[in-house]
């Protein structure tokens, strides 16, 4: 089975800063990498898949990059609304697929 | 409006067994593979079962292989997961979810890069 770490589990930052978050798959997975986010209560929300394609109506601050096993996830200027937990998820063995750890985005 | 509500949950003894619905509605539901993801309390997501289209093809994460059964009935636009002996361990939210297929034929899995309609979560408690 494909694992997926995510580094940080826990990240503290403040508004306007920016952040990155890095998922390492334990092989290649090409492309097949998508990005979460969620909060409390909430279903997850997809922000960014095929490794680095931003979803439609979701803000050009969040970006993606990477393939085969390094990944990251970036917000460029932090909002009062992006703080929330972060999950990857890869695809490469779909429809058997698994998620990373997650990440929470908390404020400083 | 693309939309997924999910039904079913509640409570249930150890053993017992549960059938969750997952009613989509806004886009051509036989189209897309269907995924069913779980979250126990304080945890991560974990992928639970997907299906195809077509309901062809099945599959299922090891820890409810044997106990779970995904099906769905694309007359009526819903997708289920049966749910039977189930463990203090199957606790937690389960979620539907419609594959994301891009670039290609929505009937072959490698055109799929994520998940992007969700539900809002039905909650399953296994407790004595």
């Amino acid at each position: 089975d494909i694992q997926l770490t995510q580094s940080p589990s826990f990240l503290s930052a403040s508004v306007g800063d920016r952040v990155t978050i890095t998922c390492r798959a334990s092989q290649g997975i090409s492309s097949y990498l998508a990005w979460y986010q969620q909060k409390p209560g909430k279903a997850p929300k997809l922000l960014i898949y095929a490794a680095s394609t931003l979803q439609s109506g979701v803000p050009s601050r969040f970006s993606g990059s990477g393939s085969g096993t390094e990944f990251t996830l970036t917000i460029s200027s932090l909002q009062p609304e992006d703080f929330a937990t972060y999950y990857c998820q890869q695809l490469n063995s779909y429809p058997r697929s698994t998620f990373g750890q997650g990440t929470r985005l908390e404020i400083k | 409006e693309v939309q997924l509500v999910e039904s079913g949950g509640g409570l249930v003894q150890p053993g017992g067994s549960l059938r969750l619905s997952c009613a989509a509605s806004g886009f051509t539901f036989s189209s897309y593979a269907m995924s069913w993801v779980r979250q126990a309390p304080g945890k991560g997501l974990e992928w639970v079962s997907a299906i195809s289209g077509s309901g062809g093809s099945t599959y299922y994460a090891d820890s409810v292989k044997g106990r779970f059964t995904i099906s769905r009935d694309n007359s009526k636009n819903t997708l289920y997961l049966q749910m039977n002996s189930l463990r203090a361990e199957d606790t937690a939210v389960y979620y539907c979810a419609k594959g994301l297929c891009s670039g290609g034929s929505c009937s072959l899995w490698y055109y799929y890069y994520g998940m992007d309609v969700w539900g809002q979560g039905t909650t399953v408690t296994v407790s004595s």
